[in-house]
């Protein structure tokens, strides 16, 4: 029973250089959400999918762009990295909300 | 601005006695409360919740307590123990259930 599962688990980035966080989930969910865990800053929304097809704007979109591939997959995309998107990035899925199940997360450091 | 709130970064209680994680809100339309448990190196897992039409909710060890005319809740772990020893996130949503506010976490430490 994998949950959600998130690749890579680690990466680092030079300023400016583009990557894809993936994700995907197995529970057949209908909604996931991408948030970002920094120090003293709790966990933050960047984008959410109610549904397949849809996407939504969390708290912190800006630098980042979301595609809901298909029902199990949901990727985070950074087109041009910058240090303020250092972070824990965390995946998460839910289907009768409002409990939200979360994947193991991706650390992500931008020199 | 942070809308739900937890203003003790750090807790340390002897194993055995009674844990309370605090939390406190700002938005009147949040209807459903979620704790989360977080280790380090792992994603939160889902701990306990409550909903606003009611006032307590409690599973073993763990109950929690919503106040909502003071817009708060909290968390109790009785009795602690130290594999309870991790973050705690409390999270609040409205009834479109499609974003989670989640707090800033308090570190338990249950010392043995």
């Amino acid at each position: 029973n994998a949950g959600v599962t998130q690749t890579p688990k680690f990466q680092v980035l030079k300023t400016g250089q583009s990557m894809t966080l993936q994700c995907a989930q197995d529970m057949n969910h209908n909604s996931m959400y991408w948030y970002r865990q920094d120090p003293g800053m709790g966990l933050r929304l960047i984008y959410y999918s109610a549904s397949e097809g849809t996407t939504d704007k969390g708290e912190v979109p800006n630098g980042y762009n979301v595609s809901r591939l298909n029902k199990r997959e949901f990727s985070l995309r950074l087109e041009s990295a910058a240090p303020s998107q250092t972070s824990v990035y965390f995946c998460a899925s839910s289907d009768v909300a409002p409990k939200v199940t979360f994947g193991s997360g991706t650390r992500l450091t931008v020199v | 601005d942070q809308q739900v709130k937890q203003n003790s970064p750090s807790l340390s209680v002897q194993e055995g006695r009674i844990s309370i994680l605090n939390c406190d809100y700002t938005n009147s339309m949040f209807d459903y409360f979620l704790w989360y448990k977080k280790y380090p190196a792992e994603g939160p897992t889902f701990l306990i919740s409550i909903s606003s039409i009611k006032d307590k909710n409690e599973d073993g060890r763990f109950t929690v307590f919503l106040n909502k005319s003071a817009k708060h809740l909290s968390l109790h772990i009785v009795p602690s123990q130290p594999g309870d020893s991790a973050v705690y996130f409390c999270a609040a949503s409205s009834n479109t259930g499609n974003q989670f506010y989640f707090g800033t976490g308090t570190s338990l430490t249950v010392i043995p």
